[in-house]
């Protein structure tokens, strides 16, 4: 059974630091890895998603790496403001034709003015 | 353009009734996801559909609940006999040929 963890829970830091969070999953048999963003009472955003084939992605002051035969991925938010906080999510989405997302539980992140 | 819509947004209900919750995704979206997401549980999936193919029940928690999309758009969960553990936020999500998955804003189902 697949599972996703992420570390820390949550995080605190000040404006302008360049930060990780990090995600592992047990089983590499992947079809691809998403991020998520989460602001209270909200849905869900995409930030960014990885394929299997793939090793990072980029969008703006984002970066998500795969390292899919460790079972990790990392998003790295370069230079942050405080409206980066939210809870970030990752999630895999299962191989062999599979569809649905298994999540993990999400960092809590403040970025402190 | 529109995105993903739910109602209603919150829900308060007493043990035993049955409710309903919808979901319209992006128009054109062919597959339609739900998700529910509980303190302590994470998120978690229940039910997707693809087109005109059977859904995928697998993460169903009982046979209390059901789900149902009409014409390949507009999508409606059933909880019967609802019971306080089935307390949480029920999100939706549609994707078309992409695999980035776009959500609702949710309803928060609260049972007394």
């Amino acid at each position: 059974k697949q599972e996703v963890t992420q570390i820390p829970a949550a995080l605190s830091v000040p404006e302008g630091e360049n930060l990780v969070l990090n995600c592992s999953f047990t089983d590499s048999a992947i079809y691809n890895l998403q991020w998520f963003r989460q602001d209270p009472g909200k849905g869900l955003t995409s930030l960014l998603l990885i394929q299997s084939s793939q090793r990072e992605q980029t969008s703006g002051r984002l970066n998500a790496s795969l390292d899919k035969s460790s079972g990790r991925s990392t998003l790295y938010i370069a230079a942050s403001q405080p409206g980066d906080s939210a809870t970030y999510l990752c999630a895999v989405k299962l191989g062999g034709g599979a569809q649905k997302l298994v999540f993990g539980q999400g960092t809590r992140l403040t970025i402190n003015p | 353009g529109a995105g993903v819509s739910q109602s209603p947004s919150n829900k308060v209900t007493e043990k035993g009734k049955d409710v309903e919750l919808r979901c319209d995704p992006i128009s054109g979206h062919t597959a339609l996801y739900w998700y529910r997401q509980s303190l302590g549980q994470g998120l978690e999936f229940l039910i997707y559909f693809q087109g005109n193919s059977a859904p995928d029940k697998s993460g169903l928690p009982s046979d209390r609940f059901s789900a149902e999309r009409t014409g390949g758009s507009v999508s409606t969960l059933t909880i019967q006999r609802t019971q306080q553990e089935d307390s949480a936020v029920y999100l939706c999500a549609s994707t078309n040929l992409g695999d980035t998955q776009y959500f609702g804003p949710g309803t928060r189902l609260t049972v007394l």
